[in-house]
């Protein structure tokens, strides 16, 4: 399995206070990724990082916000939680965006909101 | 704008039987396709890819693929179904030239294999 670690794999939290998601990768690859899981939706991308301090937003951006500091390591937080952000959260990584490159996912961060 | 449309969301199997997974797909420019499997409360698994080599990709666990362009399709099979199959399976591409080879995902198609 790839070197990828999400933190906390669980939690609950109150509506309104913010949250972060820590992901960690040991394969220093470029890219990393968040998506969020919902039924029905498959996966959907928050947001991407290209690089240390590199980001851009993906197609459910909106209450979420990223930070990179590190290679290793990508950081999904929500400022105030809801309760449509209840999900699972799956962090992703890519060595690079040449075709046919291939995601690695950890396994996942199950986030409920109250 | 890239998408995948996964035909079915739930497919039900006899063990022993194959598995047709249907996917189609919708891209500006060559696509990169995958196929992933989550089994239950687990994070995703590449199973197969398709690299322009051949148009026939051959997976783990007895999985293959076909690509039809003609079609814009790239469905699974797999010629005997296993108990261990039972999982979520993922359609995915990904825009060979957007930045950042984001993947869109397909919304999933949920198989179960009977005894």
């Amino acid at each position: 399995d790839a070197g990828i670690t999400q933190s906390p794999r669980h939690k609950v939290t109150e509506t309104g206070t913010p949250v972060t998601l820590r992901c960690h990768q040991t394969e220093n690859h470029r890219y990393m990724y968040w998506y969020r899981q919902d039924p029905g939706h498959g996966l959907r991308l928050i947001h991407y990082s290209y690089g240390v301090k590199d980001t851009d937003k993906g197609e459910v951006s909106d209450g979420y916000s990223v930070s990179r500091s590190k290679t290793e390591d990508f950081l999904l937080t929500l400022e105030s939680a809801t309760s449509s952000q209840t999900s699972v959260y799956f962090c992703a990584i890519s060595e690079s965006e040449a075709l046919n490159t291939e995601a690695f996912f950890g396994q996942g961060t199950r986030l409920t909101v109250v | 704008a890239q998408s995948v449309t996964q035909l079915d969301s739930h497919v039900s199997v006899s063990e022993g039987t194959p598995v047709l997974l249907r996917c189609n797909y919708s891209s500006s420019y060559s696509p990169s396709l995958f196929w992933y499997v989550q089994h239950p409360n687990k994070g995703l698994q590449l199973l197969l890819k398709y690299t322009s080599a051949a148009t026939l990709v051959k997976g783990i666990n007895g999985f293959e693929a076909e690509f039809k362009k003609s079609e814009t399709s790239f469905h699974l099979t797999k010629p005997s179904a296993h108990m261990s199959d039972a999982a979520e399976y993922f359609c995915v591409v990904s825009d060979a030239w957007a930045a950042g080879n984001k993947l869109t995902f397909g919304g999933g198609t949920r198989v179960l294999v009977k005894p």
